[in-house]
């Protein structure tokens, strides 16, 4: 199975820095990797797909990039609703591994 | 409003077996992948399975740590997508989420994704 590989496993960052977090895939999967945000207590929601497609509402401070094995999603001015959790997941082939979830906390 | 409805969680001892369902409302339920998504205590998402539409052959995938025990199925007439696990270990015990699979792209470059989650259902699994 493909295995995703998320880093850092967790961060602290402050209100208007701009953070990076990266996600590894033991393979190519091309751009075929999804990125998710998750808050305490509730379901995981879509940001992005094929990499760097934002989902409609997902506010323009959040990008992705990547192709291949290796991805980042970036959060330009980190806002106070931004602290969360985020997960990759590849789509390129079955099972759909998710990543191990990086932790985005505030310092 | 789109909105996935998970249920049928709860306590069972190893080795047992429990069926979750998933009624889907607001969208075309024959017309969409489905997936199950799981997260056990303090740790990542995990990916369970898919089911495809019965159009496309109906066809199902599984995570490796639950293939030949878990089985995934749907019912078009009541829009509703199933879990029926089985042989269940300490290891299942998690959060079971039921998730609409988007689809972005030109065929037959597709791109999926969960595009719509439901607020889960909780399995443990413990003597």
């Amino acid at each position: 199975d493909m295995q995703m590989t998320q880093s850092p496993s967790s961060l602290s960052a402050s209100v208007g820095d701009r953070v990076t977090i990266t996600c590894r895939a033991s393979q190519t999967i091309n751009n075929y990797l999804n990125w998710y945000q998750q808050k305490p207590g509730k379901a995981p929601k879509p940001l992005i797909y094929a990499a760097s497609s934002l989902l409609s509402g997902v506010p323009s401070r959040f990008s992705g990039s990547g192709s291949g094995t290796d991805f980042t999603l970036t959060i330009s001015s980190l806002q106070p609703e931004d602290f969360a959790t985020y997960h990759c997941q590849q789509s390129f082939s079955a099972p759909y591994t998710f990543g191990q979830g990086t932790k985005l906390e505030i310092k | 409003e789109v909105q996935l409805v998970e249920s049928g969680g709860g306590l069972v001892e190893p080795g047992g077996s429990l069926r979750l369902s998933c009624a889907a409302s607001g969208f075309t339920f024959s017309s969409a992948w489905m997936s199950w998504v799981r997260q056990g205590p303090g740790k990542g998402l995990e990916w369970v399975g898919r089911i495809k539409t019965k159009g496309g052959g109906g066809t199902t995938d599984y995570a490796t740590p639950v293939k030949g025990r878990f089985s995934i199925s749907r019912d078009d007439s009541t829009n509703t997508l199933y879990l029926q696990m089985n042989g269940l270990k300490s290891d299942d015990t998690a959060v079971y989420y039921c998730s609409w699979v988007g689809r972005s792209g030109d065929s037959p470059n597709y791109y999926y994704y969960m595009a719509v989650w439901g607020k889960g259902t909780t399995v443990t699994v413990s003597s």
